[in-house]
């Protein structure tokens, strides 16, 4: 079966603008997470959804969101953006209740400039 | 607060000596604790969870209560087993966020 798959792959951006980053799940999965890695700071949960509702929020600013759609893909948005915003930004799904293996996509590296 | 800890950043074995890669959690409440793996250009992978206790690829964890500890070992280390782990916790059962280790570079040397 396809895996996750995460849209773009890279992004440059301008400090300021706005972004939206997209992950697909695996077919039937119903939770998507996201996560920021960065050298500094490592992997660093943002936020899970699970049926189109936010299930859990890590320790990020308002700047960052996200929302799912009924068919389970995830959009990420990051406003306003800093140059500390450049990372490698990690989806990953998962069936949501029950086993809660998480299968990662390749990510999305954004940069700040 | 919940804290996963991985002390080695960097780890260096000969191919056919032992590894151990350490994770040590701090976790109040029942740990679900895994091992993910990522190779050079790849995805982040699961490599082990502690609640199906098996062996995949040679390596085993085991959950020590006791010692809040998640240690991965493999008795004898192959060329292909150099990549980057991570041990991660999960804070909610059924749904889903991991608290992820610094991560441990392994290198396996021929």
């Amino acid at each position: 079966k396809a895996g996750v798959t995460q849209t773009p792959r890279y992004l440059i951006k301008t400090r300021g603008q706005q972004v939206t980053l997209s992950c697909s799940p695996i077919s039937g999965h119903r939770s998507v997470s996201w996560y920021q890695q960065t050298p500094g700071q490592g992997l660093q949960f943002l936020f899970e959804y699970f049926s189109e509702t936010q299930r859990n929020k890590g320790n990020f600013p308002g700047r960052f969101s996200g929302r799912q759609f009924s068919n389970s893909r995830s959009e990420m948005n990051v406003s306003t953006l800093e140059l500390g915003d450049s990372a490698l930004y990690l989806c990953a799904s998962s069936l949501g209740a029950g086993l809660t293996e998480a299968f990662f996509g390749q990510g999305t590296r954004l940069t700040v400039v | 607060a919940q804290r996963v800890t991985q002390p080695e950043k960097l780890l260096s074995v000969f191919k056919g000596a032992p590894v151990e890669l350490k994770c040590n959690y701090s976790y109040s409440g029942s740990p679900e604790l895994f091992w993910y793996v990522q190779y050079s250009r790849q995805r982040l992978q699961l490599l082990l969870r502690h609640i199906s206790r098996e062996s995949i690829k040679g390596f085993t964890a085991d959950l020590n209560k006791g010692e809040t500890s998640f240690h991965l070992k493999k008795p004898f280390a192959q060329e292909e087993d150099s990549a980057m782990y991570y041990c991660a916790l999960n804070l909610y059962q059924g749904a889903q966020k991991l608290v992820f280790g610094q991560g441990t570079r392994l290198t396996i040397n021929p």
